[in-house]
């Protein structure tokens, strides 16, 4: 089955900072690719997606990458804010299903 | 829009008791729902897909006859924990999505569940 790495597990970054996150995933029939933002006691929030047919999206400070040929993609965070603190999981999808990364514990100090 | 509503937040119960998850989405039709468990600092591992009108399918290692899933309508689904034990003491978190594999899932906020 689908097998999703994620790292690092901590990462700790002053305000300002970017903050990046890497996945990799073994399935080649994945094409679909959200990362979630979960912070403590509630649900994973959809922050940003990508699909297979593109190699890099963006929505303000978010970015995602992805490349296909060697199956990882990343998640980019410029001029992180302490609001950014929080478990980030990356996923890869196998048919309806997701697979999900073990998740990064990110903090942004002030 | 996509908001997906998970009732109740937290049930606390003695063993033996049955309870009963409800995950809605307001705003969207799911044909698909998800239902997840979540330890404390580990990532999501999914218990069971349900598509509306048909039965769920379970990923291995879940009883299905432990953990009951009904997803009568486009908008609700429900889990129902039976003769609930502390090891079934968790998180357990639901999400709906859209016609599709590339739909994205949207989640509720979960459900903390603990058994006496």
């Amino acid at each position: 089955g689908e097998n999703v790495e994620q790292h690092p597990s901590t990462l700790s970054v002053q305000e300002g900072d970017s903050a990046v996150i890497k996945c990799t995933y073994s399935d080649s029939a994945s094409n679909y690719f959200p990362w979630y933002k979960q912070e403590l006691g509630k649900g994973p929030q959809l922050i940003i997606d990508i699909r297979s047919n593109v190699g890099e999206k963006k929505d303000q400070r978010i970015a995602v990458t992805l490349n296909k040929t060697a199956k990882h993609f990343s998640l980019h965070i410029t001029e992180t804010q302490p609001e950014d603190s929080a478990v980030y999981f990356c996923a890869a999808n196998t048919g309806y299903a997701l697979n999900f990364g073990k998740g990064t514990s990110l903090l942004v100090t002030p | 829009g996509a908001v997906v509503s998970q009732h109740p937040s937290r049930v606390i119960c003695k063993s033996g008791t049955s309870v009963k998850i409800e995950c809605r989405s307001l705003d969207f039709q799911a044909t698909t729902m998800f239902w997840y468990r979540q330890f404390p600092k580990k990532s999501l591992m999914l218990m069971a897909t349900s598509n509306e009108g048909s039965k769920a399918t379970y990923e291995q290692g879940v009883e299905k006859d432990k953990f009951l899933i009904n997803h009568a309508s486009l908008t609700l689904s429900t889990l129902t924990v039976t003769s609930a034990h502390p090891e079934d003491s968790s998180f357990y978190i639901c999400s709906a999505a859209g016609q599709g594999t590339e739909e994205p899932q949207h989640f509720g906020d979960g459900t903390r569940l603990s058994i006496l």
